[in-house]
């Protein structure tokens, strides 16, 4: 059975880098037919997507947030990875960790909707 | 970006009562990559219905997804006191942008 633990640290201070892990039980982390993504969602509000990575290590990010996120993968550790960096207090948000699915064309694949979520995080971003 | 509008903000009704929900994308949406997800308090969200009309595995057949293009709803039919909640649709046709979310609460 599928299961996604976030872990990390939940109080960032502004300006520094908010880094969480994702790690994947129950099923393998380099199934060909997935995606692996973070979503976020400040108190209160509504839903974000922040990127999504294939096992190979093909990345998908949303564009608000580009050039602030990095997100990796360890097979190895059955594991993948968030980095946000000059946080501020907008970014203090439950942040997801959530196995995707594909969606392909003729010519590629791209991660979909997201079918299996873990609990979730808070991270806090205060000094 | 594809901006999706839901509405409305809250929908005030009774168990057993029909709900019908909305989201309205700023473009088309290609390919219907349209999914719905339900979250109540303190969880993660859960897929109800992807490509605009196919309900994910496990889901009760009282809910339903339809639209094409920049509209489209999801319906359902009777409501039980576990549908009460806050529900979000996801364009994924071009990158991923979520709607703002309907809160069905009990009246």
């Amino acid at each position: 059975q599928l299961q996604l633990q976030e872990s990390g640290p939940g109080l960032v201070k502004p300006s520094e880098t908010l880094s969480l892990t994702c790690t994947v039980s129950g099923v393998s982390i380099s199934s060909s037919s997935y995606y692996w993504g973070w979503i976020r969602q400040p108190p209160g509000k509504g839903l974000e997507w922040i990127g999504s990575i294939y096992y190979s290590g093909s990345t998908y990010y949303n564009p608000s947030l580009k050039s602030r996120v990095t997100i990796s993968v360890d097979t190895s550790k059955s594991q993948f990875s968030l980095n946000l960096t000059s946080v501020t207090a907008a970014d203090t948000a439950v942040y997801y960790c959530a196995r995707e699915s594909s969606k392909c064309t003729s010519t590629s694949c791209t991660p979909s909707i997201s079918n299996s979520w873990g609990q979730g995080t808070l991270v806090t971003v205060s000094s | 970006e594809i901006v999706l509008t839901q509405s409305p903000g809250t929908l005030s009704l009774s168990p057993g009562e029909r709900a019908t929900l909305s989201c309205r994308a700023s473009q088309s949406v290609s390919g219907t990559y349209l999914a719905w997800y339900q979250q109540k308090p303190g969880q993660a969200p859960r897929l109800l219905i992807y490509g605009a009309s196919t309900r994910a595995t496990g889901i009760p057949d009282r809910f339903s997804g339809s639209g094409s293009g920049t509209d489209f709803s999801l319906t359902i039919s009777r409501l039980e006191p576990e549908d009460f909640a806050v529900y979000y649709c996801q364009q994924y046709g071009s990158s991923r942008t979520f709607g703002q979310g309907t809160k069905v609460e009990i009246k």
